[in-house]
């Protein structure tokens, strides 16, 4: 089945850029998306990139994707305090119509 | 609001009690899913419903039973609870299944 991998801990300063990584397997994904979940809450969908895409930039986010090494990355620019959170990269495989999450990354940022 | 909601909130249990964890959506979707949160495990599918009246397991259905009977509607029962199954439970919806999933707050469970 497909695996989706993912770093444990990031600390970032306050200002500095973050990057999180991601790992998958399964190559038909139409959507790879990345949640934010801040401590005590749920999940808050931060953004998505469509399979035939290489790149996404959302304001202060931006998301690369290497389709050919299933590589999918995370930048947050300007990090904040409100960033603090635990990251997930999810997949959808094609035909699947089941969200597969990786085990998520905590990021602290530090003021 | 528009969403999903999940009761209760919070919840504590003794090993070998039953409980069943509501979730409702009111958006239509066909698509509802369980999914239990662990420390450095990510979320995890418990059970899934492709439509009304259908259930499916999922990654880790070992332990628990599912039920659809209306479509805004799933339950999540735990017949005899262990304390492995102490977790935070998140369900969750979409109208296709391949986009577009809204989450509940989640449910905090401790069995002891």
């Amino acid at each position: 089945g497909e695996d989706v991998e993912q770093s444990l801990f990031l600390s970032v300063r306050e200002g500095d850029s973050s990057v999180i990584n991601c790992t998958y397997t399964d190559s038909s994904s139409t959507y790879l998306y990345w949640y934010k979940q801040e401590p005590g809450a749920g999940l808050q969908l931060l953004t998505y990139i469509f399979s035939n895409m290489d790149m996404k930039q959302d304001q202060r986010l931006t998301v690369l994707l290497n389709k050919k090494d299933k590589h999918l990355s995370l930048r947050i620019a300007d990090t904040q305090t409100g960033d603090s959170a635990i990251y997930f990269c999810a997949e959808i495989p094609y035909g699947n119509n089941r969200l597969a999450f990786g085990k998520g990354n905590q990021v602290v940022v530090i003021p | 609001n528009a969403g999903v909601t999940q009761t209760p909130k919070f919840r504590v249990l003794k090993t070998g009690q039953s409980m069943t964890l509501l979730c409702a959506q009111d958006m239509n979707h066909e698509y509802m899913y369980w999914y239990r949160q662990d420390p450095g495990m990510g979320l995890r599918l418990i059970h899934y419903s492709v439509g009304e009246g259908t259930t499916a397991k999922g990654e880790v259905p070992d332990g628990y039973n599912v039920s659809r009977l209306k479509k805004q509607n799933f339950l999540l029962g735990l017949e005899s609870a262990a304390p492995s199954q102490t977790s935070v439970y998140f369900c969750a919806s979409s109208d296709r299944g391949d986009y577009g999933y809204t989450f509940g707050s989640g449910t905090r469970l401790t069995v002891v």
